[in-house]
């Protein structure tokens, strides 16, 4: 199946850092990015949908400006955490979907921040 | 979105069938059931999903009542790699709508 990769798998940085986020469809060109946030025993919570080569779509309560999405390329979508705080630490997971626009999406292996 | 409601939890024994269920009372015509599991610190991994009749793959079954408003994923011999978090998600068709997703049910596979 259809592959998509996120990188760092983990990352801890001092708070008031910012810290990026890259996801990347390996082997298949993705026209949409979902960004999702689970905290410890929580479920998924979307973001953001971000679609290739326009600006992205942010949840109701998400702030734009602090969670950063670039959607820069068909491969690859980038989340910045600007000025993270410790209550931003939490388990950051990409999708994807194909050009094809098949109901299945495909996840990342997420990425665990830790704000000290 | 249609809500689905799930059990929290479920416990099964490996090598025995699981049935995990589902209800979405309110789905519309044009909502496809999805089902996705998450393996502990792993991102959602898609399983099945379906419309409107019974579907089949290498991974399990998807059994959807004849009027839509429940659905039950069936995994046929349980193995202790099964143990996971199951959701069941109503999105509209092809290209449209967003996975949204609930608490899922908590599948433990005893030895």
């Amino acid at each position: 199946g259809a592959v998509v990769s996120q990188h760092p798998s983990w990352v801890i940085c001092k708070s008031g850092t910012s810290v990026k986020i890259e996801c990347r469809s390996l082997d298949f060109q993705a026209t949409t990015m979902f960004w999702y946030r689970q905290f410890p025993k929580q479920s998924l919570m979307l973001m953001a949908t971000s679609n290739e080569g326009s600006k992205a779509t942010y949840e109701q309560g998400v702030e734009k400006d602090k969670f950063l999405i670039n959607h820069a390329s068909l491969t690859l979508s980038t989340l910045t955490v600007t000025s993270a705080h410790p209550e931003d630490s939490s388990f950051y997971i990409c999708s994807a979907r194909d050009l094809a626009g098949v109901g299945s999406r495909f996840f990342g292996p997420g990425t665990r921040l830790t704000v000290l | 979105d249609a809500k689905t409601t799930q059990p929290n939890s479920m416990e099964s024994n490996e090598e025995e069938p699981v049935h995990l269920p589902c209800n979405h009372s309110t789905i519309s015509g044009t909502d496809y059931i999805h089902w996705y599991r998450q393996l502990p610190s792993q991102g959602p991994e898609y399983v099945i999903h379906g419309l409107t009749s019974n579907v089949n793959n290498r991974m399990a079954s998807l059994a959807i009542a004849e009027d839509r408003k429940s659905s039950t994923l069936i995994l046929h011999r349980a193995t202790l790699r099964d143990a996971a978090v199951y959701y069941c998600i109503l999105k509209l068709g092809g290209s449209q709508g967003n996975l949204i997703f609930g608490k899922g049910t908590k599948l433990s596979v005893k030895p």
